[in-house]
């Protein structure tokens, strides 16, 4: 399927598990970002990358690793599960920016619960 | 990235215009104001943007006004599938990320 997917879409972890969240997209878009939104919050942004093999640290990077060996695929691991890391997680795919149009476009979310 | 403030949240009757205001009073002259929208659980979705004019596409109109301190989107006749939280963002045109605030929750009824 076309578009930008998320899996898996929910997850029960307990407290110190590691844990993988997926993110696949099929427009071959160099950009591909992370967010978090908690309950009643806007999204905040955990890592970004501008490319294959290039990552940077968005707002709330603490707990969290990424990596990114092929375009399309953007896998971010929480290493040590928390409580506090109990959250909805989006991924977004954007072109770089041509003419000041940045339209992010955003996967399903992925609802993860740390027990 | 200039600071945004939007109203918590909006009502609006079915079939009238829905006009949701977002102060930018420190936005500099290289930024864009952003409109993105969350329908309930879903990813937020894109809307429109602009620089200093007024925009229009198929999704909703965004006048920003002259000294571009502030700017309104306008959803022409809200249906209630409308009902999200819409998000004002500004951010220069050739920003790696953007910053999602806390938005405006608008209710549409019938």
């Amino acid at each position: 399927d076309a578009g930008i997917t998320q899996s898996p879409r929910y997850k029960i972890t307990e407290t110190g598990r590691q844990v993988t969240l997926m993110c696949h997209q099929t427009w071959s878009h160099s950009y591909m970002f992370w967010y978090r939104q908690d309950l009643g919050h806007g999204l905040r942004l955990i890592y970004y990358s501008a490319a294959a093999d290039i990552t940077d640290k968005g707002e709330v990077p603490d707990g969290y690793v990424v990596s990114r060996s092929k375009t399309e695929n953007f896998p971010l691991t929480l290493e040590s599960a928390t409580r506090s890391q109990t959250s909805v997680y989006f991924c977004a795919s954007r072109e770089p920016v041509s003419g000041a149009y940045n339209e992010q476009f955003f996967g399903p979310g992925t609802r993860l619960t740390v027990l | 990235d200039a600071k945004t403030t939007q109203p918590t949240s909006m009502d609006c009757a079915e079939g009238r215009a829905a006009n949701l205001p977002c102060n930018h009073s420190t936005i500099s002259g290289n930024e864009y104001v952003y409109w993105y929208r969350q329908i309930h659980s879903q990813g937020p979705q894109y809307i429109i943007h602009g620089l200093k004019n007024n925009e229009t596409n198929e999704m909703a109109s965004l006048i920003i006004t002259e000294d571009r301190k502030s700017s309104t989107l306008i959803l022409p006749h809200a249906t209630l599938r409308d009902t999200a939280v819409y998000y004002c963002i500004v951010v220069t045109g050739t920003a790696s990320k953007l910053t999602f605030g806390t938005g405006t929750r608008l209710q549409v009824t019938l």
